[in-house]
């Protein structure tokens, strides 16, 4: 089965600052890699994907991942953050399951905390 | 077009309680899936269905229910609700493959 782990459950940047949400994940085939962000008292909703081609992903409000296979990453970058940016964000990864169905696998999160 | 609509948005069980939340989506989605989100646990998939008439169990299946009588409708029912089922539910709608999901706004339960 895959997992995903995102490193640290909170991070705290400046705004203005660069920001590194870190995701790994384990799959024995290349998989369909997703970045989420909730803001409070809100569902998911979708800030980029990568399916297949280019490795750099360009999301919305100026986010963008990079899929590295041979270190099975897809972390999240913004070189400067905002206070808006201030969220929850998850990984996902959806693998080829038994059965035939794509089910995803969701990190457990890591909340971006953004100082003025 | 509404998207993903969840109700109720709140509510509040007694141990042994039952109930239902629904789940509707308008966007002709064969993938239907229920999670519950908790603190420090990220989002655990509960149920899901690839159309209608077809379910199977994820991570967490156990005191919960779902059926699928149509493509638009996904309820999931909880028989006789437990304190450990207090959440944040949300259900999620993608089309059949690895696509992206769309996300309702999610439903909070609390179970005395």
């Amino acid at each position: 089965a895959q997992s995903v782990t995102q490193l640290g459950s909170h991070v705290s940047v400046s705004e203005g600052a660069l920001v590194l949400l870190r995701c790994n994940y384990s799959s024995s085939v290349p998989p369909y890699l997703f970045w989420y962000v909730q803001y409070p008292n809100q569902g998911l909703q979708l800030l980029l994907k990568y399916t297949t081609g280019a490795t750099l992903v360009k999301g919305i409000n100026g986010f963008e991942a990079e899929f590295k296979k041979s270190e099975t990453s897809f972390h999240l970058t913004k070189p400067s953050a905002h206070m808006s940016d201030a969220a929850e964000y998850f990984c996902a990864v959806s693998e080829l399951a038994s059965g035939g169905s794509y089910i995803p696998t969701f990190g457990r999160g890591t909340s971006l905390i953004v100082h003025p | 077009n509404a998207g993903v609509t969840q109700t109720p948005k709140f509510q509040v069980l007694k141990t042994g309680q039952s109930m239902t939340l629904q789940c509707a989506q308008d966007m002709n989605h064969e993938y239907m899936s229920w999670y519950r989100q908790d603190p420090g646990m990220g989002l655990r998939l509960i149920h899901y269905s690839v159309g209608a008439g077809i379910t199977d169990q994820g991570e967490v299946p156990n005191g919960y229910n779902v059926s699928r009588s149509t493509t638009e409708d996904f309820p999931l029912r909880l028989l006789s609700a437990a304190p450990s089922q207090t959440s944040v539910y949300f259900c999620a709608s993608s089309y059949y493959g690895p696509g992206e999901l769309f996300f309702g706004e999610g439903s909070r339960l609390t179970v005395l």
